[in-house]
């Protein structure tokens, strides 16, 4: 099946710095990827909708200058969390929906577990 | 827009049955299953497009009522591996007919089974 690659796994980081996390799409052309992100034993919220080439869709209450998010080809997503606080500490997983899937499942990676 | 899951969690014994149940307040175009294990990313079980679709395999099967926005996944003879917890996720109607795309998950139905 579809493979989607998420990087870092883990990362710990200082109060005040970014830290960028990458979605791959290994084996096929993802042109909408997604962000979600799950407190511990929560739900996964979406956080923002990553179309390739464009300006990313945020869900009501996401802050879009602290999540900065960047769809440059039709593999690679970024999510970049500025200035983090220990607040934005959780799981962050990427999916995506291959191209021209009118519906299908999405691919989720690994999941990204940020500790600030 | 988020969908309801019930129950919000459930203890089963090997070999015994489950049902999860997804109801949402809006029309639907489809209804995913995922089963996520701690620590993990959550994993596909399957995608109901049309109402009144069923679908299964395995063990695990569920169905899609579009009239009632409602979707049941069911377990039957569970297995120790089936634990975990099983996120349904809704895709809603767009003006077009089509699916927004996007899917909403509800809060989840953490499964434990038991020797």
């Amino acid at each position: 099946g579809a493979v989607v690659s998420q990087h870092p796994s883990w990362v710990i980081c200082k109060s005040g710095t970014s830290v960028k996390i990458e979605c791959r799409s290994l084996d096929f052309q993802a042109t909408t990827m997604f962000w979600y992100r799950q407190f511990p034993k929560q739900s996964l919220m979406l956080m923002a909708t990553s179309n390739e080439g464009s300006k990313a869709t945020y869900e009501q209450g996401v802050e879009k200058d602290k999540f900065l998010i960047n769809h440059a080809s039709l593999t690679l997503s970024t999510l970049t969390v500025t200035s983090a606080h220990p607040e934005d500490s959780s799981f962050y997983i990427c999916s995506a929906r291959g191209q021209g899937a009118d519906t299908g499942e999405l691919f989720f990676g690994e999941g990204s577990r940020l500790t600030v | 827009q988020q969908p309801v899951q019930s129950p919000q969690a459930v203890i089963l014994r090997e070999g015994e049955d489950a049902v999860i149940n997804c109801s949402s307040s809006k029309a639907l175009y489809s209804v995913h299953w995922y089963r996520q294990k701690h620590g993990e990313a959550p994993v596909f079980l399957m995608i109901l497009l049309k109402g009144g679709e069923q679908k299964g395999h395995d063990k695990i099967s569920a169905s899609f009522n579009e009239k009632k926005q409602q979707s049941s996944l069911y377990l039957t003879a569970s297995q120790l591996s089936y634990s975990g917890t099983y996120f349904c996720g809704t895709e809603i109607q767009g003006h077009s007919g089509a699916g927004s795309y996007q899917l909403t998950f509800g809060k989840g139905t953490k499964l434990s089974v038991i020797p």
